[in-house]
C-alpha cells in the first residue's frame, strides 16, 4: 500500500468537474508541500502542482488544488478528453526521510 | 530547455546488478537534486533515492540496502546502481531532476523512462 491514499479511479463527462483526493498524515502532508502529476498513457509524469496549489508556467488553470490537514485535493474543471490519464499526488515523509508518492487516480473522461 | 535521458540495459538476470545512468542536457547539474523513480507495469510511482553534489545522498529505507546512486558532474550524468534484482525491480525507471531538497521543490524535469526487466 502507498503511504498516501488516493482513489483508483474517477470518472466525469467532458465539460464536468472531477475532485481527486490525497490523504496522508502529520508526518507528510500534514507538515509538508504536496504536488500533483499527471501521467498520460504511456509518457512519463509531468508537474501539474507545486506547493500544493501552485501553477507551472503552461499549466491551465483549470488545474487547481489545495491542501487542508493532513489531505490534498486536485480539481479539475471543464474536463476534456484530453484530461485522460493517471494522476499522482507526492510529498516529502519526514518520519520516513523519503519522497512518498499516492498509488495513482486513473481519470476516465466519459 | 533542461532534458534527462535515462540509459543502460533493458534486460537483468536476477541476483545480478541493475546499472542506468541519467544524462542531463540543457542545464546545470551542480545545484540540484537528482533523483531516480520507478514505476512497476500497471502499478504507482517509486521513490528510489537522490544525490546531490556528489556526495550527499538519500535512500527509500525500503531499497537502501541495495541502491546506490553516483554523480558525474564533468559528464553531467548520475547514475544508479541495485543489486541483487529480482522480477520485483522490472520497471520503468526514472530520472528526474528537483531543485531544492525541502517538499516545497516538486520533480520538475522528467526523462522520458526505460523499461528494466529482470529475468533468466
Amino acid at each position: 500500500q502507498s503511504v498516501l491514499t488516493q482513489p483508483p479511479s474517477v470518472s466525469a463527462a467532458p465539460g464536468q468537474r472531477v475532485t481527486i483526493s490525497c490523504a496522508g498524515s502529520s508526518s507528510n502532508i500534514g507538515y509538508n508541500s504536496v504536488s500533483w502529476y499527471q501521467q498520460l498513457p504511456g509518457t512519463a509524469p509531468k508537474l501539474l502542482i507545486y506547493e500544493s496549489n501552485k501553477r507551472p508556467s503552461g499549466i491551465p488553470d483549470r488545474f487547481s488544488a489545495s491542501k487542508s490537514g493532513t489531505s490534498a485535493t486536485l480539481d479539475i474543471t471543464g474536463l476534456q478528453t484530453g484530461d485522460e490519464a493517471d494522476y499522482y499526488c507526492g510529498t516529502s515523509n519526514s518520519s520516513l526521510n523519503a519522497w512518498v508518492f499516492g498509488g495513482g487516480t486513473k481519470l476516465t473522461v466519459l | 530547455q533542461v532534458q534527462l535521458q535515462e540509459s543502460g540495459p533493458e534486460l537483468v538476470k536476477p541476483s545480478e546488478t541493475l546499472s542506468l545512468t541519467c544524462t542531463v542536457s540543457g542545464g546545470y547539474i551542480s545545484t540540484y537534486y537528482w533523483n531516480w523513480i520507478r514505476q512497476p507495469p500497471g502499478k504507482g510511482l517509486e521513490w528510489i533515492g537522490s544525490i546531490f553534489s556528489s556526495d550527499i545522498t538519500d535512500y527509500n529505507p525500503s531499497l537502501k540496502s541495495r541502491v546506490s546512486i553516483s554523480l558525474d558532474s564533468s559528464k553531467k550524468q548520475f547514475s544508479l546502481k541495485l543489486t541483487s534484482v529480482t522480477a520485483a525491480d522490472t520497471a520503468v525507471y526514472y530520472c528526474a531532476r528537483r531543485a531544492g531538497y525541502s517538499s516545497s521543490w516538486p520533480f520538475d524535469y522528467w526523462g522520458q523512462g526505460t523499461l528494466v526487466t529482470v529475468s533468466s
